[in-house]
């Protein structure tokens, strides 16, 4: 049971690359969301999904898409990287429901110059 | 909208210590869940505790305990006999109790809890 994993652990991008971080879960979660941890502020949400094929945005969409084909995978897709988007990228999931744990990943420190 | 306040920055503490971290939440809302996360050095976020608002016992999880005052909206946590590996970044957050459907966990900034030996 690996729980929550995402890949790359840093990456290095110039302004106007894409690229997609990705993330998978091995506990059948419904749940899986995005978000961004930047110094002093915080996570905040970027997408979310509660189920295969739905997806809404969260706190600061801009930027980001996403897509949840399966239930294992959640994806999140940098179209055209700005400098603003430099932060820390975390993946979590959990079963339905606001009580239950949210298991996050490791994370993914993205740069871009 | 709910907002989460962390106050402290930064709090240090003696091994051995005890230490609390504070916490302030706004909402116009009755029920809610409340959190704390630690994220240590390695960036891992880890649930630390949680409690439901509508249950009026503080939760207590091993050296970790909450004193939750709903009239105030304070979730602060206590952290007893302080050890090394409790240095870490300390999270609140807030969750709606909310009827179906996804509801996301609003994060304070965060205190930095160093631990000194």
């Amino acid at each position: 049971n690996a729980g929550v994993t995402q890949t790359p652990k840093f990456q290095v991008l110039k302004t106007g690359q894409s690229m997609t971080l990705q993330c998978a879960q091995d506990m059948n979660h419904e749940y899986m969301s995005w978000y961004r941890q930047d110094p002093g502020m915080g996570l905040r949400l970027i997408h979310y999904s509660v189920g295969a094929g739905i997806t809404d945005q969260g706190e600061v969409p801009n930027g980001y898409n996403v897509s949840r084909s399966t239930t294992e995978d959640f994806p999140l897709r940098l179209l055209s990287a700005a400098p603003s988007q430099t932060s820390v990228y975390f993946c979590a999931s959990s079963r339905a429901g606001s009580y239950n744990e949210q298991f996050f990943g490791p994370g993914t420190r993205l740069t871009v110059l | 909208a709910q907002t989460v306040t962390q106050s402290q920055p930064e709090m240090s503490v003696q091994e051995a210590e005890t230490v609390t971290l504070s916490c302030t939440y706004d909402t116009s809302e009755s029920d809610y869940y409340l959190f704390w996360y630690k994220q240590p050095p390695s960036r891992q976020m880890i649930l630390v505790i949680r409690q439901e608002a509508y249950k009026q016992q503080n939760a207590t999880e091993n050296r970790f305990s909450v004193n939750f005052q709903k009239a105030a909206k304070s979730f602060s946590l206590k952290i007893s006999d302080s050890q090394l590996g409790d240095a870490a970044m300390y999270f609140c957050a807030y969750r709606s109790f909310g009827s179906g459907g996804y509801n996301k966990l609003i994060f304070g900034a965060g205190t930095r809890l160093a631990v000194h030996p």
